[in-house]
């Protein structure tokens, strides 16, 4: 069965520094999209960021890009420039392109930025 | 355009009681999905639907859990005779085409059962 580990609950960070949360996940197939995303308070999930397996390249999106290792099944979040709006719980979540429709997700790391 | 809408907000209901929980997508999305997540957890899937196919009811933890999708639009997921257990927030998403599409989020709907 496919699995998403998040191996840090919670993690803190000061304001405008960078911090990176992990994720490693479990899937037998090649071809794949990983995904980060938001849950602030309000509850809302918010797609972050979006990484197609066949992409060598890190996905970027402003302050937000992640570090993809394949081979490793690794998928790590990087926020640089962090900001006090960026506090929130954030998920990993796996979609294999040729299974199953879901979304599998980790457990969440719950992120606090200080100021 | 308009997200994803859920409704209602929040629920509280009496042990035993049948609730019905309200999704639209976003227009001209194919694919609706519901999920659950318990409190300090990540999302649980339940139900998939995609246009006019069979939905993939494979995360429904119990028969008193069903969920239908009218006019390839709104959906409605019922719990029937609820329990304390169900009491979660029950997140709906909605995607422009299943398998490459990436999933947009409602605001969920908290369930509590006393």
């Amino acid at each position: 069965a496919q699995t998403v580990t998040q191996s840090q609950p919670e993690m803190s960070v000061q304001e405008a520094e960078t911090v990176t949360l992990s994720c490693t996940y479990d899937t037998s197939e090649n071809n794949y999209y990983l995904f980060w995303y938001k849950q602030p308070p309000s509850r809302q999930m918010i797609l972050v960021i979006r990484q197609e397996a066949y992409k060598q390249q890190n996905a970027t999106e402003n302050r937000f890009s992640v570090n993809f290792q394949k081979a490793a099944k690794s998928f790590s979040l990087k926020i640089s420039d962090s900001q006090l709006g960026d506090t929130a719980m954030y998920f990993c979540a796996h979609h294999d392109q040729g299974g199953s429709e879901k979304l599998v997700f980790g457990k969440g790391t719950k992120l606090t930025v200080n100021p | 355009g308009a997200g994803v809408s859920q409704s209602p907000s929040n629920k509280v209901t009496e042990k035993g009681k049948d609730v019905e929980l309200r999704c639209d997508p976003i227009s001209g999305h194919t694919a609706l999905y519901w999920y659950r997540q318990s409190l300090g957890q990540g999302l649980e899937f339940l139900i998939y639907f995609q246009g006019n196919s069979a939905p993939d009811k494979s995360g429904l933890p119990s028969d008193r859990f069903s969920a239908e999708r009218t006019g390839g639009s709104v959906s409605t997921l019922t719990i029937q005779r609820t329990q304390q257990e169900d009491s979660a927030v029950y997140l709906c998403a909605s995607s422009l085409e299943s398998r490459v599409g990436t999933q947009y989020f409602g605001p969920g709907t908290r369930l509590l059962v006393l």
